[in-house]
């Protein structure tokens, strides 16, 4: 069965800090992972995808087989970066998302 | 906004009654997903249409949700004889179906109270 867990529901940094959003997946095959974003009032929408392999925002994540992990690292957080994010996997070549629970990312000033 | 529309925003209804949601897809996406998302958790995927073909439909979807994309375009999801569980956010996502997995455009989505 396909599984994303995102261990942390709440998460709060100050602004300049390192960020690290956590996520780990379970499945059998090829996956595909993602990370989504909802910014307070506004719809959800895609941050990146590992296959892209791009920085999005400042934000990288790796995907690391071995570890089932997808982790999002920010490496200097800014208050704009405040917002819910979630991870969500797919199988290759597919598109039905399979999403975490969320982590809601604060940044304090 | 060219994106994904949803209607209504919110419904409130009381249990028992049927509800009907629509959902306007990216005018040149083939893809069209419906997620249902509760307080403290991710959205949970329900269905999906490849233009007006329902490929998939999640177990979650119980006897009383049918969805159609008549004509390859919008879609409605409609819920009879609502219950109090089915209180939830109701998101629809658009994508294009190329060579590769492309991203899913989600909408505002519709917001439903069972009372």
């Amino acid at each position: 069965a396909q599984r994303v867990t995102q261990p942390e529901k709440l998460l709060s940094v100050f602004k300049g800090a390192p960020v690290e959003l956590k996520c780990n997946y379970s499945y059998s095959g090829s996956p595909e992972l993602f990370w989504y974003v909802q910014y307070s009032r506004q719809r959800l929408q895609l941050l990146l995808r590992h296959i892209s392999r791009e920085s999005i925002k400042g934000f990288t994540a790796d995907l690391n087989k071995g570890e089932t992990s997808f982790h999002l690292k920010k490496p200097f957080a800014q208050e704009e970066d405040s917002a819910m994010y979630y991870c969500a996997l797919s199988r290759q070549g597919a598109q039905k998302l399979v999403f975490g629970q969320g982590t809601r990312l604060t940044i304090n000033p | 906004d060219t994106g994904v529309s949803q209607d209504p925003r919110h419904k409130i209804t009381k249990r028992g009654q049927n509800v009907t949601f629509r959902c306007d897809p990216i005018s040149e996406h083939n893809r069209l997903y419906w997620y249902r998302q509760t307080l403290g958790q991710g959205p949970e995927f329900l269905t999906y249409f490849q233009n007006e073909a329902q490929l998939e439909k999640s177990r979650l979807l119980s006897d009383r949700f049918s969805a159609e994309r008549p004509k390859g375009s919008f879609s409605t999801l409609e819920i009879q004889r609502t219950e109090q569980g089915d209180s939830a956010m109701y998101l629809c996502a658009s994508s294009l179906v190329t060579g590769d997995n492309s991203p899913l455009h989600f909408g505002n989505g519709t917001r439903l109270t069972v009372t």
